[in-house]
């Protein structure tokens, strides 16, 4: 059965610094990754998506993120974060033959002024 | 733009009482899915449905049932609300399975669920 680790459960950063979320995966066949956000008190929202083609991702609010599958890593990126984006971040992984989504256990992202 | 939308945002139950919280999609989705998140657990699948009067237990179904009588409509149903049921409940909905992958998922706004 496929797995998600998120490798850090809350990132502490200063505005306007660049961030990394870490995430990795374990499936020996094809997958979809994807990245969604979560701010308080509100459901999930698709950040961004690696179906097939180009390993370099880019999605909403200026995020992106790289597929490397000899990793098997889908780490998230940002090169200047805002107040706005603190909130709680998301991996997860559709493998072939499986018919749900598995997701990580979440990473806090805290933004510091 | 997909909306789904949950029938309470926060809710309070006593311990013993049948809870249903429901669920509505507009995007003539066929799989619709509940979790329930509780801090440090992330998402944990309790339910999921990929075509009407169609069920397949997730991760953590125990106490827990579900109804799909319509398309766009997906009901959770607690047939007896304990405090270990306190947590936040997600909907989800996404479009029919793509080459044996499942597809991107479309959240509700949650509903709090707070049994005392």
């Amino acid at each position: 059965a496929q797995s998600v680790t998120q490798l850090d459960s809350q990132v502490p950063v200063f505005e306007e610094a660049p961030v990394e979320l870490r995430c990795n995966y374990s499936s020996s066949v094809s997958v979809y990754l994807f990245w969604y956000v979560q701010y308080p008190n509100q459901g999930l929202q698709l950040l961004l998506k690696y179906l097939s083609g180009s390993t370099l991702v880019k999605g909403i609010n200026g995020f992106e993120a790289e597929f490397n599958k000899s990793q098997t890593s889908f780490h998230l990126r940002k090169p200047s974060v805002h107040i706005s984006d603190t909130a709680e971040y998301f991996c997860a992984v559709s493998a072939e033959g499986a018919q749900k989504l598995v997701f990580g256990q979440g990473t806090r992202l805290t933004i510091n002024p | 733009d997909v909306k789904v939308t949950q029938s309470s945002r926060y809710l309070v139950k006593r311990t013993g009482e049948k809870v249903f919280l429901e669920c509505v999609q507009d995007m003539d989705h066929e799989n619709m899915f509940w979790y329930r998140q509780d801090p440090g657990l992330g998402l944990r699948l309790i339910y999921f449905s990929y075509d009407v009067k169609m069920k397949e237990k997730g991760d953590i179904p125990e106490g827990y049932s579900v109804s799909r009588e319509k398309k766009e409509r997906f009901s959770l149903i607690l047939e007896s609300a304990s405090t270990n049921q306190t947590s936040m409940y997600l909907c989800a909905s996404s479009p029919v399975f793509v080459a044996g992958l499942a597809y991107e998922q479309y959240f509700g706004p949650g509903t709090r669920l707070t049994v005392t």
